[in-house]
Parts: C-alpha cells; structure tokens; sequence
C-alpha cells in the first residue's frame, strides 16, 4: 500500500545550522507534497507544499526539493533558529485514495543555542 | 478567520464507554480529515468526508466511526474504548476535495483508563 518514509527520526543541529530531513514515497501517482510542523501541544501547521510539476520551491528560509524519478523529497532549513526546534511531518498525497494524505513518521529537530 | 476547533481539547474515559469527539471546520471548507496521532505510530489517517460523504478510510476496526453534517461540522465516535486508544485525536479541514492546503486543529487528548 501507500507508505511514505522519513529520515531521520531525530536531528540535533547548532543555531545557524542548516537542517535536511528526506522523505521517500511508495506511490508513484502522488502528485503534491506537504510539510508540517507541529509544536508541543499544538497541531500540525503547513509550512511549505509543492507539486510534482515543480522540483523546488523555496519560502525564506525553508526550501522543498523533489525528485521524482526517485521518489523523493527533502525539506532544507538553512540558518537555524531555537524557534524551528519542533516535529516535522513529511506526507504526499496519494491519488488512488481520493486524494488522501499520507503522512511520514516525523523528525524531532533540535536547533541548540 | 477562525482555525479548525476541537472540542473537548482533554477527556478522561475508562474502557468499554465510548466517546464523542467534535470538530468545527474553518468557515467555508468542506473537507473533514480526521487522525490519530500516537507516539509509536504517528499520524495515522481514520476517515475524511467531503459534503457529508465518508471518501476515505484508513485501517481502523469499524470501532471507529465519524459523520459529516450540512454546515461541514464533523465528530468522531469511539465504542468500547480500550487502552490502545489512548491517543491524541486531529481533526484537519481543507477548502475542497484535492486535500491541499489542509489546516489541523489542535486536537483532542484523549486518555483511557
């Protein structure tokens, strides 16, 4: 079935860092994909999406690459803030489900001062 | 614009009751996605609907069941709770049926006993 993996599960980086998290699909028609950031006690907030007819997009200090001969896509956060420390959720959309959702396991990021 | 509210933000059951979760989409959206996120397993996806439609459901025994209404409100129902479901439960809305852009509320915590 649908599955999406993310790498890796934890990241420890230093404040001006840049921070790489992969992500790897299984559906070969998936044709958008989100990223979440999620902070404790909150719920997942969009922080970034693109589309299988875009290889990258960028947004400040986040960017989303996409190959998708490989199936895979990554999120890059360059100079790191104590503020990005939170959980990063990957998903891609699969088509065969009406559209659905499927999400990665997440990365716990620690950016330290 | 008012976000994606969940309500109770905490309940506290004990197995074999069952349990009413409700979500409010934001205004104007007519998808319902609903997830269970746990520690060991992520965010997993339960059901969405889309104009009081079930489209989609993930994995999960016919325990768990959910309805849309006419204003886009939806809730979630649990029957004979049991100690695995001890979760925290996402309610996530977007504005049509492609899944994109799709905003989480803050979800409801919810322990069994």
């Amino acid at each position: 079935g649908e599955n999406v993996e993310q790498h890796p599960s934890t990241l420890s980086v230093q404040e001006g860092d840049s921070a790489v998290i992969k992500c790897t699909y299984s559906d070969s028609a998936s044709n958008y994909f989100p990223w979440y950031k999620q902070e404790l006690g909150k719920g997942p907030q969009l922080i970034i999406d693109i589309r299988s007819n875009v290889g990258e997009k960028k947004d400040q200090r986040i960017a989303v690459t996409l190959n998708k001969t490989a199936k895979h896509f990554s999120l890059h956060i360059t100079e790191t803030q104590p503020e990005d420390s939170a959980v990063y959720f990957c998903a891609a959309r699969s088509l065969s489900g009406y559209n659905k959702l499927i999400f990665g396991a997440g990365t716990r990021l620690a950016v330290h001062p | 614009k008012a976000g994606v509210t969940q309500t109770p933000r905490y309940l506290i059951k004990t197995r074999g009751q069952q349990v009413t979760l409700s979500c409010s989409p934001i205004s104007g959206h007519r998808s319902v996605s609903w997830y269970q996120q746990t520690p060991g397993q992520g965010l997993q996806f339960l059901f969405e609907y889309f104009s009081e439609t079930q489209r989609n459901k993930g994995n999960f025994p016919g325990r768990f069941s959910g309805r849309q209404f006419s204003n886009s409100r939806s809730e979630m129902n649990v029957s004979t709770l049991e100690l695995g479901d001890s979760a925290l439960y996402l309610c996530a809305s977007s504005a049509d049926s492609s899944n994109e852009k799709l905003f989480f509320g803050s979800g409801t915590q919810l322990s069994v006993l």
